[in-house]
């Protein structure tokens, strides 16, 4: 069973707009949560990430907001640029452990 | 070479064959992982090494054989793999524990026939 989900399997948004991805999980053992950025033919690429003692964490353009209650995540992107195309995964780990649960990614496009 | 580096990119190989893939991390750090993407599936932790020494499986096949012979090198050695191991395999590596960041090589795309 999936503990990480990313239901929109892609998003286009125009150029100078806001880009907003959601990334849900269940297991509320989870503490740390992280974005990653994934063009084709590369690895996925570290973004943004974002501890449970936050609710938000902004870099740049980027910014990460998590709300513990709903266990539901969201990068928002403004303004959105055409490089930012890529597919973006969410992913999840709680302390002690060595794993990284993954979503199925969201492949965004941002129209010129 | 900066970053995590793995080779071969590509691979296409039968059933009865037995190759090796490769990672190398030039960043200093001291854990070493190495994940399968399957088409329209999550990436799926399959091992992980910390100071060269296994500490997670995830319950993967025996036809799937790891080896890290120092800190800065991971292979992944198959053998007999099956048509449905054809995935994207990704090398990561991160300084310590699983709050530091993991760095991803690109990947080496499998096809078994």
């Amino acid at each position: 069973d999936q503990q990480v989900k990313q239901n929109s399997p892609s998003l286009s948004v125009q150029e100078g707009r806001i880009s907003i991805l959601n990334c849900d999980y269940t297991n509320s053992m989870f503490d740390y949560f992280l974005w990653y950025k994934k063009y084709p033919a590369e690895g996925p690429t570290f973004l943004i990430s974002i501890s449970s003692i936050k609710d938000k964490n902004e870099d740049g353009r980027f910014t990460v907001f998590l709300n513990k209650s709903a266990k539901h995540l969201s990068l928002h992107i403004v303004p959105s640029q055409p490089g930012d195309s890529a597919v973006y995964f969410c992913a999840a780990s709680e302390t002690g452990a060595n794993n990284l649960f993954f979503g199925t990614g969201t492949r965004l496009t941002v129209i010129p | 070479e900066t970053g995590v580096t793995q080779t071969p990119r590509h691979l296409v190989m039968g059933m009865t064959n037995k190759k090796s893939l490769k990672c190398e991390q030039h960043l200093g750090h001291n854990a070493m992982y190495w994940y399968k993407q399957s088409a329209k599936k999550p990436l799926e932790l399959m091992f992980v090494y910390s100071l060269e020494e296994r500490v997670e499986n995830n319950s993967v096949p025996s036809r799937f054989s790891p080896e890290c012979p120092n800190s800065s090198h991971l292979f992944l050695h198959l053998h007999t793999l099956q048509p449905e191991d054809s995935a994207l395999y990704l090398c990561a590596s991160s300084q310590g524990g699983r709050t530091d960041t993991q760095y991803f090589g690109p990947g080496t795309r499998l096809t078994v026939l």
